[in-house]
């Protein structure tokens, strides 16, 4: 069974920094594009990151230089590094696999989300 | 970069009803669009995948459709279960995976 379990959220202060994990299981992270997506409360779907199957990062406008995604084949876990965060960085942060070996067909499995809040 | 406009951005149906959700790119993306539902407090689900492709076990009643830039996503009879917000999204420009605004569906 596919699953993607999501941790490390939390609350953090303007400027900080925070590493968020998520760990598969059911397949293995290298075969398929992974792909980060937010959520700020209130509000529609953002894409974050994506990591594609051999390994080359991407991120939005609103991130790069700041965010950085990868991956451990060993543990079959992706992670976002978070730094530099901004109040507007505050969302749910979900992890997704591509269905099949890229996302023109979209993302199939997604994890249960992480909290993160960007708060003094 | 490619925008997609999702109309309307909310509508109030009663079960039974037939429910038409429309998701237009600024540009033509030939059969990249997808649909999710999402219910609050989880994850998005994937719905419809490349314009008409039922995901496993989406019920029957969800249909996709549309090309270019023009799409849909119809629920013929609307289900207690259906009431939720949905997403269309662009997969065409790789990795720049842009989400339409979201329609939210409620009880009439």
């Amino acid at each position: 069974e596919v699953q993607l379990v999501e941790s490390g959220g939390g609350l953090v202060q303007p400027g900080g920094s925070l590493r968020l994990s998520c760990a598969a299981s059911g397949f293995t992270v290298s075969r398929n594009y992974m792909t980060w997506v937010r959520q700020a409360p209130g509000k529609g779907l953002e894409w974050v990151s994506l990591i594609y199957a051999g390994g080359s990062p991407y991120y939005a406008a609103s991130v790069r230089g700041r965010f950085t995604i990868s991956r451990d084949e060993s543990k079959n876990t992706v992670f976002l590094q978070m730094n530099s965060l901004r109040a507007e960085d505050t969302a749910v942060y979900y992890c997704a696999r591509s269905r099949g070996d890229s996302a023109w067909y979209g993302f199939d499995y997604w994890g249960q989300g992480a909290l993160v809040t960007v708060s003094s | 970069d490619i925008q997609v406009t999702q109309s309307p951005s909310s509508l109030s149906a009663s079960v039974g009803d037939r429910v038409t959700i429309t998701c237009r790119a600024s540009q033509s993306i030939a059969d990249s669009l997808n649909w999710y539902q999402q219910k609050p407090g989880k994850a998005p689900k994937l719905l419809v995948y490349a314009v008409s492709n039922l995901q496993g076990g989406v019920p029957s009643r969800f249909t996709g459709s549309g090309s270019g830039t023009d799409f849909t996503l119809t629920i013929s009879s609307l289900q207690p279960e259906d009431f939720a917000t949905y997403y269309c999204q662009q997969s065409y420009t790789s990795p720049d995976y842009t989400f339409g605004q979201g329609t939210k569906v409620e009880i009439k």
